[in-house]
């Protein structure tokens, strides 16, 4: 069975201040780890896909990684408006199912 | 574009009552999903379809129907709601990349 575990459950920053997130998977063959953005009483906003350890992808302030047991999302000189709930999840080789993780809120102080 | 839209954005039902989510993707994706969201539980998988014709069950399919009307439209039908069953419901498609698009949910309590 597929598992995820997002850490922390939350993470307070000050503006500025530089963190990363934390995406823990265990797969039955990765076909794809995905990071969506999810900002309050809205669905899922899609920010990266990952395939093969590795690879990197960025946007603005945002970069993601990916080993062979885990993903990073960097976040790099946060802003306010970064502030939302960050979540991942992966697709196995077997189905067409994703798995998620329980999420990463994140609020960044002005 | 509008992307996956979904209808109502807020429902309240009795328990015991039923109602029908609509989702529709103007993407010309082959497949489509539902979820529901809970706090502490995440999001989970409730029925898929792949391409239109076929339906799934998910990780949490008891309690729900699903039909893949034509390939922009997925509807969930809730036969006699509960209250377990109060929680925000998702719907998505994706592409042949499988990446998930998602709309903007609907926001149901049972009472």
């Amino acid at each position: 069975e597929d598992q995820v575990t997002q850490s922390p459950e939350a993470l307070r920053l000050q503006e500025g201040e530089s963190s990363s997130l934390n995406c823990s998977y265990t797969v039955s063959g990765l076909r794809g780890l995905f990071w969506y953005r999810q900002d309050p009483g809205k669905g899922p906003e899609f920010l990266f896909t990952l395939y093969s350890a590795g690879e990197e992808k960025e946007k603005e302030r945002l970069k993601a990684t990916l080993t062979k047991k885990e993903s990073f999302l960097h976040i790099t000189a946060p802003k306010p408006e970064d502030s939302a709930t960050y979540l991942c999840a992966v697709h196995n080789n077997a189905g067409n199912m994703l798995t998620f993780g329980g999420g990463t809120r994140l609020m960044v102080k002005p | 574009n509008a992307g996956v839209t979904q209808t109502p954005k807020f429902q309240v039902l009795k328990t015991g009552q039923s109602m029908t989510l609509q989702c529709a993707q103007d993407m010309n994706h082959n497949s489509m999903y539902w979820y529901r969201q809970d706090p502490g539980m995440g999001l989970r998988l409730i029925y898929y379809s792949a391409s239109e014709g076929t339906t799934d069950k998910g990780e949490v399919p008891n309690g729900y129907n699903v039909s893949r009307l034509n390939k922009r439209e997925f509807s969930l039908r809730l036969e006699s709601a509960a209250p377990s069953q109060t929680s925000v419901y998702f719907c998505a498609s994706s592409t042949i990349t499988d990446t998930q698009y998602f709309g903007p949910g609907t926001r149901l309590t049972v009472l």
